[in-house]
């Protein structure tokens, strides 16, 4: 079965600090990954996306996601965070053959001033 | 700008109540799906449809169904309401065919408490 695991609840950083978010993945075929990033009670926003070429991807608000294929991940970085990072992030992959995501359980980032 | 939105942010039904969430969306995608979000669980895929009037069961169908008589929009069907489906309900929809590497665009949420 196709899954992504998002292997911490929360990350806390500290303001300007470096930040990564941990995403592993389990597919068959060709990965198609995504990150999206929900503030509170509000939907999902989308933020960057993998489907082949670099391994180093660029997103919106600054982000960056590392996709390493010996490894099946698919972490999101960011340089220097800030308090408005703050917010739920999910990883998700797509379904070979099928239009839908399936998402992890997601990531709490706390960045503190 | 993309644009998917449910009827309604907050929403409180009681038990055995038939309960509607709606979806609209404006940029003519083919793919519409419905997820729950929960606590520790993130999200998981009730509903979705790749067409008018063609729907696909997900991960949790139980105790919903769906409609979708036009390509804009896609409503989730509660057809008696219980506490256990308290929850976080999002719309999403996506572009289709062979194209893998669109993304799904997400509405609001709509957070229903049943009583």
């Amino acid at each position: 079965a196709q899954s992504v695991a998002q292997p911490e609840d929360q990350v806390n950083v500290a303001e300007g600090n470096p930040l990564t978010v941990k995403c592993t993945y389990s597919v068959s075929g060709n990965p198609y990954l995504f990150w999206y990033v929900q503030y509170p009670n509000r939907g999902l926003q989308f933020l960057l996306k993998y489907i082949t070429g670099d391994n180093l991807v660029k997103g919106s608000y600054g982000f960056e996601a590392e996709f390493n294929k010996s490894q099946t991940s698919f972490h999101l970085k960011k340089p220097s965070a800030l308090v408005s990072d703050s917010a739920l992030y999910f990883c998700a992959v797509r379904v070979s053959g099928f239009q839908k995501l399936v998402f992890g359980t997601g990531t709490r980032l706390l960045v503190s001033p | 700008d993309v644009k998917v939105t449910q009827s309604s942010r907050y929403l409180v039904k009681r038990t055995g109540e038939k309960v509607f969430l709606e979806c609209v969306q404006d940029m003519d995608h083919e793919n519409m799906f419905w997820y729950r979000q929960d606590p520790g669980l993130g999200l998981r895929l009730i509903y979705f449809s790749y067409d008018v009037k063609m729907k696909e069961k997900g991960d949790i169908p139980e105790g919903y169904s769906v409609s979708r008589e036009k390509k804009e929009r896609f409503s989730l069907i509660l057809e008696s309401a219980s506490t256990n489906q308290t929850s976080m309900y999002l719309c999403a929809s996506s572009e289709t065919g062979t194209v893998m590497n669109t993304e799904a665009f997400f509405g609001q949420g709509t957070r229903l408490t049943v009583v």
